[in-house]
């Protein structure tokens, strides 16, 4: 079983939708737990970051941590095209040593 | 602008050459990474350093090198012990506290022919 497991899609969505993405995870000891947003040949950007579990929003984004079920998401309200990239899952321990990333999920947001 | 810089964006490379990725970083951060980005595959850690004259190992270090000579620079090498090295390369830092997020630069894409 892999370590961080992500659907890797490709998810197409009308634009206005709302965008649910998820990563199942099977290390307890992950507590910090990150979401980014990659476009095409460019770096990974931050997008949300969350401790442990709970809800965080910013904007149009939501951010889910279900330490019990090993269960985190991300939802994006009102999707435009230009949410349309790969949108990768990442998560630490408490030492910040060992990042493990999910494969992403490839998004397209149609006009 | 507070960021991270790696050049070049392209590079292309005969096999059997070594090749050195350029990765500078002016965020005051004291942890740097280097990642391989493969189609279909989670990043992979290559090589990290938490400090100055100090680095360590990730999951995929066999054919690559690092040095950290600055706090602001952390080149890598790509040798040609590397088996497959046409890939992403992408560079990150972090405050060196545990659980701080990561952050990346642009990446190199190299070629090797």
């Amino acid at each position: 079983q892999k370590e961080v497991e992500q659907d890797p899609g490709p998810l197409s969505v009308p634009e206005g939708a709302i965008v649910s993405l998820n990563c199942t995870y099977s290390n307890s000891a992950f507590q910090y737990f990150m979401w980014y947003r990659q476009y095409s040949r460019k770096g990974p950007e931050l997008l949300m970051y969350t401790y442990s579990s709970g809800n965080k929003e910013d904007g149009r984004f939501t951010a889910q941590v279900d330490k019990s079920s090993k269960y985190i998401s991300l939802f994006i309200r009102d999707s435009q095209p230009s949410d349309s990239a790969t949108y990768l899952c990442a998560m630490s321990d408490n030492y910040g040593q060992n990042f493990v990333f999910g494969p992403g999920t490839r998004l397209s947001v149609l006009p | 602008d507070g960021g991270i810089t790696q050049s070049p964006k392209y590079l292309f490379r005969k096999e059997g050459q070594n090749v050195t990725l350029s990765c500078e970083q002016n965020l005051n951060h004291d942890a740097m990474y280097w990642y391989r980005q493969d189609p279909g595959q989670g990043l992979r850690l290559i090589y990290y350093s938490q400090i100055v004259n100090d680095f360590q190992k990730g999951d995929i270090a066999e054919g690559y090198s690092v040095s950290r000579e600055k706090k602001e620079s952390f080149p890598l090498t790509v040798t040609s012990a590397q088996k497959n090295p046409t890939a992403f390369y992408l560079c990150a830092s972090s405050i060196a506290a545990g659980g701080s997020p990561l952050h990346f630069g642009n990446g190199t894409r190299l070629t090797v022919t």
